[in-house]
């Protein structure tokens, strides 16, 4: 079993639609939580993180952490075509540098 | 926003020979930075945690001889491919942390670099 597991995906959404995306994940002792974007042949760039159990907002994007089920959410309100990319979540412990990241899913936002 | 760049951004190479990346954070010192591979469609996998002055750490699986990491300067660390294989092609990611920084300690990550092993 995946310390992260993030189904890859195709997701493919008409513009405007909310595109919603989610882990899990195996090790109850993580504590922070992110979210990354990359687009085609380019680096990861932080989008959000999130410390423990609660909910995050930043603009069109929600996280969402739920601790209790090992589950966390990424969501994007009025989808753009600019949006279009891989998104990959991540986590890691507290008094740790390592990430554990995702596989990621791909994310089509169709004009 | 702290930049991290990534030298060369393509290479392609012929079996047996060895391939250096250079890592680079242009506006903040980084004492730590960190290798990763990553396949298409598949996540970043950790091969290394570069420290500096000092050797790095591999994870489990990964050969040290074979994937040399140096990081001389607090902006600078590179990692060689060497006697690169077919089997090594693949997206080379690397990240740098901020010396000090917040409890969160977060990770900037460079645009990656792609080997070819023809």
């Amino acid at each position: 079993q995946k310390e992260v597991e993030q189904d890859p995906g195709p997701l493919s959404v008409p513009e405007g639609a909310i595109v919603s995306l989610n882990c899990t994940y195996s090790n109850s002792a993580f504590q922070y939580f992110m979210w990354y974007r990359q687009y085609s042949r380019k680096g990861p760039e932080l989008l959000m993180y999130t410390y423990s159990s609660g909910n995050k907002e930043d603009g069109r994007f929600t996280a969402q952490v739920d601790k209790s089920s090992k589950y966390i959410s990424l969501f994007i309100r009025d989808s753009q075509p600019s949006d279009s990319a891989t998104y990959l979540c991540a986590m890691k412990l507290s008094n740790d540098y390592k990430l554990s990241f995702g596989a990621g899913t791909t994310v089509t936002v169709r004009a | 926003g702290a930049v991290v760049s990534q030298h060369p951004s393509r290479v392609i190479c012929k079996s047996g020979t060895s391939v250096k990346i250079e890592c680079r954070s242009l506006d903040f010192q980084a004492t730590t930075m960190f290798w990763y591979r990553q396949f298409p469609k598949q996540s970043l996998m950790l091969m290394a945690t570069s420290n500096e002055g000092s050797k790095a750490t591999y994870e489990q699986g990964v050969e040290k001889d074979k994937f040399l990491i140096n990081h001389a300067s607090l902006t600078l660390s590179t990692l060689t491919v060497t006697s690169a294989h077919p089997e090594d092609s693949s997206f080379y990611i690397c990240s740098a942390k901020p010396s000090g920084g917040s409890s969160y300690n977060e990770q900037f990550f460079g645009p990656g670099t792609r080997l070819t092993v023809l």
